[in-house]
């Protein structure tokens, strides 16, 4: 089955403990991203990926770092996480289109809470 | 620079009556258009795009969405609304300035009443 999975799914952590929420893909897909999502502000990109060791800042990169090893995976890691990082995140893939985005295929979240 | 204005946060039909979410964009060039939504606890899951063919896209669900760029609008609308419509719906916008970015929309969350 075509899918990208994330783990894990909730996780409550402290202030300052490094954390990695990993990403995986089965399709092949050239592009991958991590979004969080916050009542009211929609989906903000964080970092995304063109391809296997390509890797770019979105629009909130602050405070996270990415690694693209491998085309399937694409961690996210938070290495001292803050309250204001609570938050539900995403991870995404897709195949690149003609310098373009095409359709993007969501993991199910992962809700985070840094106390 | 690519945006999204979707508006109206929250939109309440009764079951049966039209749906209409409005989408506006702003792209420089031709863009990729997207209607996503999320229904509770998932993550989300494409409802249609409009990729420069036809201007009128249909979807899944019933739903579908007439790209508009006189008007630089691409609204998704579903002649019936169902109960199980009810979700939160993200329009997106992909383009070639973007640099391989989707910018969302805030949202729209969609209630439908008995």
């Amino acid at each position: 089955e075509a899918q990208v999975t994330q783990n894990p799914r909730y996780l409550i952590t402290v202030t300052g403990k490094k954390l990695t929420v990993t990403c995986s893909q089965n399709m092949n897909h050239e592009y991958m991203s991590w979004y969080r999502q916050d009542p009211g502000l929609g989906l903000r990109q964080i970092y995304y990926s063109m391809n296997v060791e390509v890797t770019d800042k979105g629009d909130v990169p602050e405070g996270y770092k990415v690694s693209r090893k491998e085309k399937r995976n694409f961690p996210l890691i938070l290495e001292s996480p803050s309250p204001n990082q609570t938050s539900l995140y995403f991870c995404a893939s897709s195949f690149i289109d003609g310098g373009r985005n095409n359709e993007q295929f969501f993991g199910p979240g992962t809700r985070l809470t840094v106390l | 620079a690519q945006s999204v204005t979707q508006l109206g946060s929250h939109v309440s039909v009764s079951e049966g009556a039209l749906v209409l979410l409005r989408c506006n964009y702003s792209s420089s060039v031709p863009p990729y258009l997207f209607w996503y939504v999320q229904y509770p606890n998932q993550g989300l899951q494409l409802l249609l795009k409009y990729t420069s063919a036809a201007t009128l896209v249909k979807g899944i669900n019933g739903f579908e969405a007439e790209f508009k760029k006189s008007e630089t609008s691409f609204h998704l609308t579903k002649p019936s609304a169902h109960m199980s419509d009810a979700a939160e719906y993200f329009c997106a916008v992909s383009d070639q300035t973007g640099g391989f970015k989707t910018i969302f929309g805030a949202g729209t969350r969609l209630f439908v009443k008995a």
